[in-house]
């Protein structure tokens, strides 16, 4: 079963501006990850956020988590066609060994 | 380093038909997780292999089975296939630990495509 609902569940963008791509979830868990997968191909990694973590960066990419609210954020910074793909989070619930997948964004960034 | 890497990329099968998929980790990496990708169900774990053991099991029948090897490597095998198999298999990896829980990354590798005809 899916956890996490994204929202929005599709967002279109022009070239140069910021994206953000939301997510819930509703148990405790130990981290929250972001991935991102072009065109039904494989997962890439994009960043991993503790529970006791509250803000990460890397590179164009912030990521917040409000455990208090079970919420996520992800910000793309100034976006690039390259970014098209869908993204996911995915929580790893206290206790459980497995990742649970949200149902995903699919951004498209317009040249 | 190779990423994880899954043999082989696509097949098609028929209905009643068994399948093995494989998934080769990357070095080091001694966890073994298996997902389906369905449009209608998303993503979802199937399995975790770490140690030639599997350590957590999702909420899929007895038909979906896996096991690990020595070196880590992995197989996944799915027996009397149905149409709702159709779906992309993905492996992941991860250093992982023989503790309970983790925070380690996992990295998948690009997929196997299985069609049922």
């Amino acid at each position: 079963s899916q956890q996490g609902e994204e929202d929005p569940q599709a967002l279109s963008i022009q070239e140069g501006e910021n994206a953000t791509m939301n997510c819930s979830y509703k148990t405790s868990i130990n981290n929250l990850q972001w991935y991102r997968q072009n065109s039904g191909r494989g997962l890439v990694h994009l960043i991993l956020i503790r529970s006791n973590e509250r803000e990460k960066h890397s590179g164009r990419l912030r990521v917040t988590l409000d455990t208090s609210k079970k919420s996520s954020s992800l910000l793309i910074t100034a976006s690039r066609a390259a970014d098209t793909a869908s993204y996911f989070c995915a929580t790893e619930d206290t206790g459980r060994r497995a990742l649970t997948f949200g149902s995903g964004t699919r951004l498209q960034v317009q040249p | 380093k190779a990423g994880v890497t899954q043999t082989p990329r696509y097949l098609i099968k028929t209905r009643g038909q068994q399948v093995t998929l494989s998934c080769s980790p990357i070095s080091g990496h001694r966890s073994v997780s298996w997902y389906q990708q369905t449009p209608g169900q998303g993503l979802q774990f199937l399995f975790e292999y770490f140690s030639e053991t599997q350590r957590n099991k999702g909420n899929f029948p007895g038909r979906f089975s896996g096991r690990q090897f020595s070196n880590s490597r992995s197989e996944m095998n799915v027996s009397t296939l149905e149409l709702g198999d159709s779906a992309l298999y993905l492996c992941a990896s991860s250093l992982a630990t023989s503790g309970r829980t983790r925070t380690d990354t996992q990295y998948f590798g690009p997929g196997t495509r299985l069609t049922v005809l």
